[in-house]
């Protein structure tokens, strides 16, 4: 089983609509957890960050956690074009320093 | 506030030849990564420094991969010989130390695209 789990995609939503990236992970110490988002071709670059159970909002975005589940998931509200890019889930463990654990990224078109 | 520096950004060689990445991080960062992100997947770490010492390169391919980071500041990242399953785009990254703080975010660089043939 993979240690961090996402759906590639492509998911596709219309502009103005809400986006919803799921982000499931193996390991019950996981501590930690971040949302990249990644242009073609360019570098991941962080949008949020969540430490502990429910929901963290900010702007257009809202990250949510449940640790029970084992799931972490991120909300576009209000979709852009712009939006349009690859949103990679990562993971720090309980003890790990600060390495991160990616996901293989979901791809989010945003359509006219 | 400069980003994270690498060099070069594209490179192409044939399989077997060798080739080295460098990176220089933000000012400042102790804690220094290189990613390989093959195409369709997540970034995966390779080694971790804090400052000149090596945290972590349990999934670094010793046999031909090798890293440095002489002085605590810039690093370079060597692959010799190169195999077909290289061509990724290496990613460098740093951050201020080796701690989980939530304030302690990796900024990565541009990366550089390696294509073996």
């Amino acid at each position: 089983q993979k240690e961090v789990e996402q759906n590639s995609g492509p998911l596709s939503v219309p502009e103005g609509a809400i986006a919803s990236l799921n982000c499931t992970y193996s390991d019950r110490v996981s501590q930690s957890f971040f949302w990249y988002r990644q242009y073609s071709g360019k570098s991941p670059e962080l949008i949020m960050s969540i430490y502990s159970n429910g929901d963290k909002e900010d702007g257009r975005f809202t990250a949510q956690l449940n640790k029970a589940s084992q799931y972490v998931s991120l909300l576009i509200r209000d979709s852009q074009p712009s939006d349009s890019a690859t949103y990679l889930c990562a993971v720090k463990l309980t003890g790990g320093g600060n390495k991160l654990t990616f996901g293989t990224g979901t791809q989010l078109k945003v359509e006219l | 506030e400069a980003g994270v520096a690498q060099s070069p950004r594209y490179k192409i060689i044939e399989k077997r030849q060798s080739v080295a990445f460098w990176c220089n991080p933000i000012s400042g960062h102790a804690t220094l990564y290189w990613y390989q992100q093959i195409l369709g997947q997540g970034p995966k770490l390779l080694i971790q420094f804090q400052n000149n010492g090596v945290v972590d390169d349990s999934q670094l391919p010793k046999d031909r991969f090798s890293a440095e980071r002489l002085k605590g500041v810039d690093s370079t990242l060597k692959i010799q010989p190169a195999k077909l399953e290289d061509s990724a785009v290496y990613l460098c990254a740093s951050s201020l130390d080796f701690g989980q703080g939530s304030d302690n975010e990796q900024f990565f660089g541009p990366g550089t695209r390696l294509t073996v043939l």
